[in-house]
């Protein structure tokens, strides 16, 4: 079946804007994962949804981040007020379960903020 | 905190040359340990999952071990491909998967 999609794949936007960055997980996996990848930095992650489950936030790195999902499958990652040092490539995977299962990781979305 | 480290951090080869990557982890309460290849500007590609009941994994040309009570993995690449030139990232997981900073492979032809 199809893997994990992100769109956009590429975002260029100014600063002070807000961004929003969408994953679409592989049918019937449960829980999603945002990471993003800077450069230096290397892959942090951010949030993660388990089926119903209030998320873990604990590496937003600002308030200026948050994530929804939308009925289990979906969800948007959304940036206010974008600074430059949150351009990055933000990834997203899912996994079946929440346990040992494998995760699976879509193309990403490189975001530049000028 | 978990700490991932990948040693070293780059590597050049002539083809045919074996190549062997370290990965080592402070936590060694895991549920598995994935190895993931990412080629520039692109995603990453899971290459070998072991589960933490696991001592290793083979695919191919790729063969990971695990020791999770001294807490490292080793990558070997059997006879190396210029085709094999990335970067190599281990990643752990509790439930969230925690990263090294990746080894960069260059394969000469």
């Amino acid at each position: 079946g199809a893997g994990v999609s992100q769109s956009p794949s590429n975002k260029v936007t100014e600063k002070g804007k807000d961004v929003e960055l969408r994953c679409d997980p592989i049918s019937g996996h449960t829980a999603l994962y945002w990471y993003r990848q800077s450069l230096g930095q290397g892959l942090e992650f951010l949030i993660y949804f388990q089926g119903n489950s209030a998320p873990d936030k604990s590496g937003l790195p600002s308030d200026r981040f948050s994530a929804e999902r939308t009925g289990g499958s979906v969800s948007t990652l959304t940036i206010q007020r974008t600074q430059q040092e949150d351009s990055a490539v933000y990834l997203c995977a899912s996994s079946f379960g929440q346990g040992a299962d494998e995760q699976y990781f879509g193309p990403g979305t490189r975001l530049t903020v000028t | 905190k978990q700490e991932v480290t990948q040693i070293p951090a780059a590597l050049s080869v002539p083809e045919g040359e074996n190549l062997v990557l370290n990965c080592s982890f402070t936590d060694s309460a895991i549920y598995n340990l994935q190895w993931f290849r990412q080629d520039p500007g692109k995603g990453l590609t899971s290459l070998l999952l072991i589960q933490s009941s696991q001592r290793e994994q083979t695919s191919g040309r790729l063969n990971a071990s695990l020791d999770k009570s001294s807490g490292r993995s080793t990558l070997y690449i059997a006879a190396s491909q210029p085709g094999d030139s990335a970067t190599y990232l281990c990643a752990v997981r509790r439930y969230k998967l925690s990263f090294g900073a990746g080894t960069t492979v260059t394969v000469r032809a």
